[in-house]
């Protein structure tokens, strides 16, 4: 059981340029999220859906961009990427529409912006 | 605004003593509780969580203590050993939130002293 899959582990870009950080589960979870951490601070969340076809912006959603095709995939776009971006992202997935399962968090992706 | 977040930046104990992290919270309406375990280069881990209607709850090794009248929240890991090391997070959501939506502290690093 894979659990929650990030990729790619690290990546470093240029101002300006886009990219793609995938996110994929497979126990079939209806929510997912991203969240940024950066150094001295806590998560925080930037997307988040609640099932396939529906998305919401979190905290800090700015320059990023998010789609639901599938119930397993959850990808979160920089379409003009910046060093303030410079962060480690975690993407989550959890089963229940309640507020009290637990999230299962993927092993995050070190995005470096230069 | 309304946040969660942690008293100590970092925490060192003796290896088999016990271990208190606290947090607090200044969301009234927060109703479920969480504590996750981050080790260096991984995604946060659950530990416990706990619910609103409950004042303590107890894992292996660890008990949350929840304070809803001065929104204070514990961790307490009895014995603690070096696996302990790690960055612990408090999180919270409310009712009109979901797992998806969790606000995070900033995260307290514990070290254990061989």
């Amino acid at each position: 059981n894979a659990g929650v899959t990030q990729t790619p582990k690290f990546q470093v870009l240029k101002t300006g340029q886009s990219m793609t950080l995938q996110c994929a589960q497979d126990m079939n979870h209806e929510y997912m999220s991203w969240y940024r951490q950066d150094p001295g601070m806590g998560l925080r969340l930037i997307h988040y859906s609640v099932g396939a076809g529906i998305t919401d912006q979190g905290e800090v959603p700015n320059g990023y961009n998010v789609s639901r095709s599938t119930t397993e995939d959850f990808p979160l776009r920089l379409l003009s990427a910046a060093p303030s971006q410079t962060s480690v992202y975690f993407c989550a997935s959890s089963y229940s529409t309640q507020a009290n399962t637990e999230a299962f968090f993927g092993q995050g992706t070190r995005l470096t912006v230069v | 605004g309304e946040s969660v977040g942690l008293h100590l930046p970092t925490l060192s104990v003796q290896e088999g003593d016990n271990s208190i992290i606290n947090c607090a919270y200044s969301n009234s309406a927060s109703d479920y509780f969480i504590w996750y375990k981050q080790e260096s280069g991984k995604g946060p881990q659950f530990i416990i969580d706990i619910r609103s209607n409950m004042d303590k709850r107890q894992g292996q090794r660890v008990t949350v203590l929840l304070n809803k009248t001065v929104k204070h929240l514990s961790l307490q890991i009895a014995a603690t050993q070096p696996g302990d090391s790690a960055v612990y997070f408090c999180a919270e959501t409310s009712p009109t939130g979901a797992n998806s939506k969790l606000t995070f502290g900033k995260g307290i690093t514990l070290s254990v002293r061989p």
